[in-house]
């Protein structure tokens, strides 16, 4: 069984562009939790998502940024017009279950850099 | 709201020595505790968690930890460590009438040197 996937690994963009990075659950698994972690700072909880559902982003930045996880493919978190402060590990992590006794399986990450 | 302390953010041990890591978590409600390790540039992987039950909860790779709930500590501890052991160890909870959320503490780097 495959552990979750992600990618890009590393995402480098320069100011202004937009990253998207994708988030391919366990198989099955409909539960996906997305954190960030900046530089020198623990993980931050960004939004959680059930298929098709968004079910809590208040961890999300109230603007550039978004998340989707469709019926079919990978969850996406998309940010738009990066600035340097975005540059971190963006972490993606999928559970069979929303229960906060449930595992959650962390994904590699992806590490954006924004030039 | 919740919030966890790990109250040293580096931690060198020789090998084979004794490591522990502390965590206090404050909440208004009940909460789940994890440990996770994370390795250079890999993801997060579980070490253990406490649920319910006993106090002493055993896990992954000789680690161990106990949960206080006076206290409010959840430390990690692992009697002999070993050269593979240096990572970055993160405390985290989550309250028992959510859907998982994670709140993490800030890390902890253990080193391991011969």
């Amino acid at each position: 069984n495959a552990g979750v996937m992600q990618n890009p690994r590393h995402l480098v963009r320069r100011r202004g562009q937009e990253a998207r990075l994708r988030c391919s659950p366990m198989k099955g698994h409909s539960h996906v939790y997305w954190y960030r972690q900046l530089p020198e700072e623990g993980l931050k909880f960004m939004v959680y998502l059930q298929k098709e559902n968004i079910i809590d982003e208040s961890g999300m930045p109230k603007e550039r940024f978004s998340a989707e996880f469709p019926k079919e493919g990978p969850s996406i978190l998309r940010i738009q017009q990066v600035v340097r402060g975005d540059s971190a590990a963006y972490f993606c992590a999928s559970s069979p279950k929303g229960q906060a006794r449930a595992e959650q399986y962390f994904g590699p990450g992806t590490r954006l850099t924004v030039t | 709201a919740q919030s966890v302390t790990q109250l040293d953010s580096q931690v060198p041990v020789f090998e084979e020595a004794p490591v522990e890591l502390r965590c206090n978590y404050s909440s208004s409600v009940s909460v789940y505790l994890f440990w996770y390790v994370q390795y250079p540039n890999q993801g997060l992987q579980l070490l253990l968690k406490y649920l319910s039950g006993s106090t002493l909860v055993k896990g992954i790779n000789g680690f161990e930890a106990e949960f206080n709930k006076s206290q409010t500590s959840f430390h990690l501890r692992k009697p002999s460590v070993h050269i593979s052991d240096t990572a970055e160890y993160f405390c985290a909870v989550s309250t028992t009438d959510s859907w998982g959320k994670l709140q993490f503490g800030a890390g902890t780097q253990v080193v391991v040197t011969p």
